[in-house]
């Protein structure tokens, strides 16, 4: 079945550091690609999307490339902030009408320092 | 502003007693969703619906209920037959197959 695999956290990193969160999946099809950040006591928010291979997708300084020949999606970001801190979630989704459910994984948290 | 809100942000209820959590959505969005996130772990899905009166059962539906009688809300019940309810429950929702899914605030549960 469809999964995701994230690298386990906590990412501790120094303010402007640069970041990398691994993220790998299992999919048949072609499945779309999403990032979400979770902050401290709040839902989930979409930080960014690919639908396609080799589509980048980017917010606020992050981005990630959906590669489809090492089926990975990491998330990178140049330099961290501290209001960065939260749990990262990559998550795919199948679609075609086979389901609409959004696959997770575990999520990585993310802590920076000043 | 569009969005789903969930209510209320914290829930205090007693062992054996049945509580419905809400979640609305002004997103004119079909599909909506429940989960439940433990702490330090992933989101587990609940129930989810694809439209109005019709619902499916997640990975992880034992204890849990819910209706779909208007578009714009899906209450979750935990009832009593759910044996660790203590949890953050999550409410999203989306367009559709294969579209982003759009979350609420949360609600944490506890119960003693």
């Amino acid at each position: 079945g469809n999964s995701v695999t994230q690298m386990e956290g906590p990412v501790t990193l120094s303010e402007e550091a640069f970041l990398t969160i691994n993220c790998t999946y299992t999919a048949t099809g072609y499945p779309s690609l999403f990032w979400y950040v979770q902050y401290p006591g709040e839902g989930l928010q979409l930080l960014l999307k690919a639908t396609k291979a080799d589509d980048k997708g980017s917010n606020k300084g992050f981005e990630a490339t959906y590669r489809k020949e090492t089926t990975s999606f990491h998330l990178e970001k140049g330099s961290v902030q501290v209001s960065d801190s939260a749990v990262y979630f990559c998550a795919l989704s199948d679609g075609w009408g086979s389901t609409d459910k959004l696959i997770f994984g575990t999520g990585t948290r993310l802590q920076v320092f000043p | 502003d569009g969005g789903i809100t969930q209510s209320p942000k914290y829930l205090f209820r007693k062992e054996g007693q049945n509580v419905t959590l809400s979640c609305e959505q002004n997103l004119n969005h079909d599909a909506m969703y429940w989960y439940r996130q433990d702490p330090g772990q992933g989101l587990r899905l609940i129930y989810y619906s694809q439209i109005v009166n019709d619902f499916q059962k997640g990975d992880i539906a034992e204890g849990y209920s819910v209706s779909r009688e208007k578009k714009e809300s899906f209450p979750l019940t935990v009832t009593s037959a759910q044996k660790n309810p203590t949890a953050f429950y999550l409410c999203a929702s989306s367009i559709g197959d294969g579209y982003e899914q759009y979350f609420g605030p949360g609600t944490r549960l506890t119960v003693t």
